[in-house]
């Protein structure tokens, strides 16, 4: 069965430092992963997606993640935090390897300090 | 992008009663609409794939004939919660997915029940 886990619920860094979010995935067969976030009051937007192409998936506002099998991980990263990333993320894992039904992770919160 | 619509935003009502809550995708058809369920500091679950034209796919242990999901056009889903009781009040979002099968969310509307 697929299934994804969150490591961490609430990241905690400061402005202009390095975000890693870690992800842990279970599939048993090749996934297709994302990674949504989610404003206060606004709805989910996607970061990103890996669809078992390059490993190495660059999203939108400088996230990217890199898909390791290996280590079944799916980790998001962005080089410095800004201010206006403060939000929720969600790791997801899509059954049928499509965009199929989406099993969400429990989330983690980002905190940005000044 | 392709945007999705929920209305109303938020709702109140009494126990009871039955509210209606609509996704509409606004530039593009979608057979297939998601709805989901997401308690407060939770994260998102699944209750059901509404597919247009015929009956809506329920998960395990979401009922029926308590939630009723109607997709009557390419373009609206709704998701009707019946008899509400104060233990139904969540935030309620869905996505419909458009022919490349990608999924787009709405912003959630927040259902509160005294």
């Amino acid at each position: 069965a697929q299934s994804v886990t969150q490591l961490d619920s609430h990241v905690s860094v400061s402005e202009g430092t390095p975000v890693l979010l870690r992800c842990n995935y279970s599939s048993s067969y090749s996934p297709s992963l994302f990674w949504y976030v989610q404003h206060p009051n606004k709805g989910l937007q996607l970061l990103l997606k890996y669809t078992s192409a390059a490993t190495l998936v660059k999203g939108i506002n400088g996230f990217e993640a890199e898909f390791k099998k290996s280590e079944t991980s799916f980790h998001l990263t962005k080089p410095s935090a800004h201010m206006s990333d403060a939000a929720e993320y969600f790791c997801v894992v899509s059954l049928g390897g499509g965009y199929n039904k989406l099993i969400f992770g429990a989330g983690t919160r980002l905190a940005v300090h000044p | 992008g392709a945007v999705v619509s929920q209305h109303p935003s938020w709702v109140i009502c009494k126990s009871g009663t039955s509210v209606k809550i609509e996704c509409r995708s606004l530039d593009f058809q979608a057979t297939t609409m998601f709805w989901y369920r997401q308690f407060p500091k939770q994260s998102l679950m699944l209750m059901a794939t509404s597919n247009e034209g015929s009956k809506a796919t329920y998960e395990q242990g979401v009922e029926k004939d308590k939630f009723l999901i109607n997709h009557a056009s390419l373009t609206l889903s709704t998701l009707t919660v019946t008899s509400a009781h104060p233990e139904d009040s969540s935030f309620y979002i869905c996505s419909a997915r458009d022919s490349y099968n990608e999924q787009f969310f709405g912003p959630g509307t927040r259902l509160t029940v005294l």
